[in-house]
């Protein structure tokens, strides 16, 4: 069965260190996987998708195929990346398989 | 443009009882899904609307249901409420086709006492 994996349900970093939020995926076939993010009294909203292998508030993310792995990371911390990260495995034309949520908070 | 709106945002129901939520969502967009959020299972996928047809279903029981009208409009009713029923309902437009960008609404928050 198509499954995300986050194994972290709590990270906290410093300001100004590196981040790097994890996710394992089980998927048979080829994936397509996103992080979303949501800010505290905010909708959950897209952060970023594999295939636009683009950076978005410094973060990034690659798909490792070999080890079924697409972690987030961002080189330098800010205050205002404290907020709940989902990694998520699209299923089919538009379902969308959630891990648990990694809770991140930024210390000053 | 405006975003995925969810109506009402909070409702507070009583076990036994059925409720009906409602999404509206971004104009253009054809696609609707809906999702429960809860502490303990986290995010889980419910149905998906598109052109007022079900195209996928997760796994969850009858009692749940929902709709979509001909303005993309949706509603998701749960019939004899549960406690466990409790979560945070979320709903999340797509414009269609190849396009697998979701926006998400606020949720509705459901309490079952």
């Amino acid at each position: 069965a198509q499954r995300v994996t986050q194994p972290e349900k709590l990270l906290s970093v410093f300001k100004g260190a590196p981040v790097e939020l994890k996710c394992n995926y089980s998927y048979s076939g080829s994936p397509e996987l996103f992080w979303y993010v949501q800010y505290s009294r905010q909708r959950l909203q897209l952060l970023l998708r594999h295939i636009s292998r683009e950076s978005i508030k410094g973060f990034t993310a690659d798909l490792n195929k070999g080890e079924t792995s697409f972690h987030l990371k961002k080189p330098f911390a800010q205050e205002e990346d404290s907020a709940m990260y989902y990694c998520a495995l699209r299923q089919g034309a538009q379902k969308l398989v959630f891990g648990q949520g990694t809770r991140l908070t930024i210390n000053p | 443009k405006a975003g995925v709106t969810q109506t009402p945002r909070y409702l507070i129901k009583t076990r036994g009882q059925q409720v009906t939520l409602s999404c509206s969502p971004i104009s253009g967009h054809r696609s609707v899904s809906w999702y429960q959020q809860t502490p303990g299972q986290g995010l889980q996928f419910l149905f998906e609307y598109f052109s007022e047809t079900q195209r996928n279903k997760g796994n969850f029981p009858g009692r749940f249901s929902g709709r979509q009208f001909s303005n993309s409009r949706s509603e998701m009713n749960v019939s004899t409420l549960e406690l466990g029923d409790s979560a945070l309902y979320l709903c999340a437009s797509r414009r269609g086709g190849q396009v697998t960008e979701a926006f998400f609404g606020q949720g509705t928050r459901l309490t079952v006492v």
